[in-house]
């Protein structure tokens, strides 16, 4: 069964630093792409963040470039989002996601979710 | 970045009805257009992708259909399951700025 499964949520004062992490099973983590997309009440669903299967290509939002690093370890089928200089806009839930299509790797669809880790910045 | 601007806001149905969700691109987007389902407490689920091309396990009564700026979602008699929240979303921006729309809620009339 393909499965994510999120971790390293939780409460962070303003300024502070967070590291997410992606747990990715019944898949060859490697062959795809994958991404970081957050939720909030107010903004909705949001990408954050994408890097492709080797770690080679990374892409981040205006509003993390900078503050956020993605990455990956394949060797431990692992996906991390880094996150520093925290701020209170930063509050939502965290999902990772891959990318459905090894052909059109970025340049396609989220097939698979995560069930989502809760950053709070307060 | 390309805005997804999603109508309406809430859907009002029966049970037995047809649900139609539009979505408008600010620019074009070709086919690369994307719908989602959200349960309350759950992570979005992939039902359309390329415009029409239903996901897999995803029930018939769902379809999707336009191309360029101009998106429709259709559900044929829709399910108590399927009174959720749908979001389309565009993946044809290179750098990638993937982009959502705000969501349409599906409740039942």
């Amino acid at each position: 069964d393909v499965q994510l499964v999120e971790s390293g949520g939780g409460l962070q004062q303003p300024g502070g630093s967070l590291r997410l992490s992606c747990a990715a099973s019944g898949f060859t983590f490697s062959d795809y792409a994958m991404a970081w997309v957050r939720q909030t009440p107010g903004k909705g669903l949001e990408w954050v963040s994408n890097i492709n299967g080797n770690g080679g290509s990374t892409f981040y939002a205006g509003s993390v470039r900078g503050r956020f690093i993605i990455s990956r370890d394949n060797s431990k089928n692992t996906l991390y989002l880094q996150m520093t200089s925290l701020r209170a806009e930063d509050t939502a839930v965290y999902f990772c996601a891959k990318f459905s299509d090894t052909h059109f790797g970025e340049l396609s669809p989220f097939d698979v979710w995560g069930q989502g880790t809760l950053v709070t910045v307060s | 970045e390309i805005v997804m601007t999603q109508s309406p806001a809430t859907l009002s149905v029966s049970p037995g009805e047809r649900a139609t969700l539009s979505c408008r691109a600010s620019q074009s987007v070709s086919t690369k257009i994307a719908w989602y389902r959200q349960k309350p407490g759950q992570a979005p689920r992939l039902l359309i992708y390329g415009a029409s091309t239903r996901a897999p396990d995803i029930p018939a009564r769902f379809s999707g259909s336009g191309s360029g700026t101009e998106f429709t979602l259709t559900i044929n008699s829709p399910q108590s399951e399927d009174f959720a929240v749908y979001y389309c979303q565009q993946y044809n921006d290179w750098p990638p700025e993937y982009t959502f729309g705000q969501g349409t809620k599906l409740e039942i009339k």
